[in-house]
């Protein structure tokens, strides 16, 4: 692994399901970030971490969860997914609070 | 008012031109800011991060003007390959005071 990976690439889903977002990096960041971006409306935060075993809440933080059980792994969880969670969700890391950030390549999400 | 506010654009400009985009911020206390570049469907890259002094990288200077609350990306000798989205960032003191501008469209024509 090289930088910071994403799975899926894209996902299909019925309301109403569950679905788990995967996002690793090999950079030893302490920060990580999810984020969601829509047309019209650039990119919004929905939760972040500041290192290993704290997450905090983001600008749009409803309807999702993470956890950071370690350095490397920031997973981002739709309990029960609605169609307005539609989106490209993009995950994102930095060495600390207030650096620059690396992103992943994105998954882009339909929920039907 | 958005706490952070670009130009969408487009910018349509011919190679070789100049080109300045803008981006304003609300919050007198950020503390931290930078340009991205998103290509069409792809993930945001950092272009480069904007200081008090402004700073130069090749055809790219960045300037931040505090007391007014903007900063500002200039590319000069555009080439095809600059067409994309500009976003700028500013950030504050943690994690959770970033905001992302909407981003200004650039194309270059040839």
């Amino acid at each position: 692994i090289a930088g910071i990976t994403q799975a899926p690439t894209s996902q299909i889903l019925a309301a109403g399901r569950r679905m788990t977002l995967r996002c690793t990096q090999d950079m030893r960041h302490n920060a990580m970030y999810w984020y969601r971006q829509d047309l019209g409306l650039g990119l919004r935060l929905i939760h972040y971490s500041n290192t290993a075993g704290t997450t905090g809440k983001g600008e749009v933080p409803d309807g999702y969860s993470v956890s950071r059980a370690n350095t490397d792994d920031f997973p981002l969880t739709l309990a029960s997914a609605v169609p307005s969670q539609t989106s490209v969700y993009f995950c994102a890391s930095s060495e600390d609070g207030a650096g620059e950030q690396f992103f992943g390549p994105g998954t882009r999400l339909t929920v039907l | 008012r958005k706490e952070v506010e670009q130009d969408p654009g487009p910018f349509n400009v011919p190679e070789g031109a100049t080109v300045a985009f803008n981006c304003t911020y609300s919050n007198s206390a950020s503390q931290s800011f930078f340009w991205y570049r998103q290509d069409c469907r792809k993930e945001p890259k950092l272009l480069m991060s904007v200081y008090s002094s402004g700073n130069e990288d090749g055809r790219f200077t960045a300037q931040l003007n505090r007391a007014s609350q903007y900063i500002s990306l200039l590319i000069r000798d555009s080439k095809l390959s600059d067409s994309a989205t500009y976003l700028c960032v500013v950030r504050g003191s943690s994690a959770s005071k970033i905001i992302f501008g909407s981003g200004t469209r650039l194309s270059i024509r040839p």
